[in-house]
């Protein structure tokens, strides 16, 4: 079945460092790929998402290309901040064009100062 | 506008007893879908509500249970209690776009 693989957590930066968050992804036909994050104590909240092949998704910084040939979809940012620490959630919508996802595990990102 | 509203946020309940859980979704919002989540498993997929009606289901027992009603609120049931249902229970409403609005969760633990 369709399935999300995400890098194990947790991930540990200094502030301003690069983040990279890899997922990929098992999938028949053309899902919808997503990014949620997941602060302490907190529901989650849709950080980006792309609907097709090539899509770039970005949002507060972050960034994502969807990359049928690799099939991944890894979440980016130039430069953290302290707040950025919360758990990251790599998503797809199964099947494709449904609104059931299926979540990675989650990566844990913690950022100092 | 208000978000997603789940309640209670935390209970705990001992094996063998049942509980309800409530989620009112985003003003305007006919979708509803239901997660569970622990350390263990992660965030996994319940149920889907769209004008009252169930289109989706993942792979629970039939322990559990939902319904949603016309104005859109949700709730769902798990029946006899069991240490491994100890979970976070998010709800989420959807949007225009097909994206997911989570509530903070309903926190429950099974002792």
């Amino acid at each position: 079945g369709n399935s999300v693989t995400q890098m194990e957590g947790p991930v540990t930066l200094s502030e301003e460092a690069f983040l990279t968050i890899n997922c990929t992804y098992t999938a028949t036909g053309y899902p919808s790929l997503f990014w949620y994050v997941q602060y302490p104590g907190e529901g989650l909240q849709l950080l980006l998402k792309a609907t097709k092949a090539d899509d770039k998704g970005s949002n507060k910084g972050f960034e994502a290309t969807y990359r049928k040939e690799t099939t991944s979809f890894h979440l980016e940012k130039g430069s953290v901040q302290v707040s950025d620490s919360a758990v990251y959630f790599c998503a797809l919508s199964d099947p494709p064009g449904t609104y059931k996802y299926i979540f990675g595990t989650g990566t844990r990102l913690k950022v100092l100062a | 506008k208000a978000g997603v509203t789940q309640t209670p946020r935390y209970l705990i309940k001992t094996r063998g007893q049942q509980v309800t859980l409530s989620c009112s979704p985003i003003s305007g919002h006919r979708s509803v879908s239901w997660y569970q989540q622990t350390p263990g498993q992660g965030l996994q997929f319940l149920f889907e509500y769209f004008s009252e009606t169930q289109r989706n289901k993942g792979n629970f027992p039939g322990r559990f249970s939902g319904r949603q009603f016309s104005n859109s609120r949700s709730e769902m049931n798990v029946s006899t209690l069991e240490l491994g249902d100890s979970a976070l229970y998010l709800c989420a409403s959807r949007g225009g776009a097909g994206e997911l609005f989570f509530g903070e969760g309903s926190r429950l633990t099974v002792l």
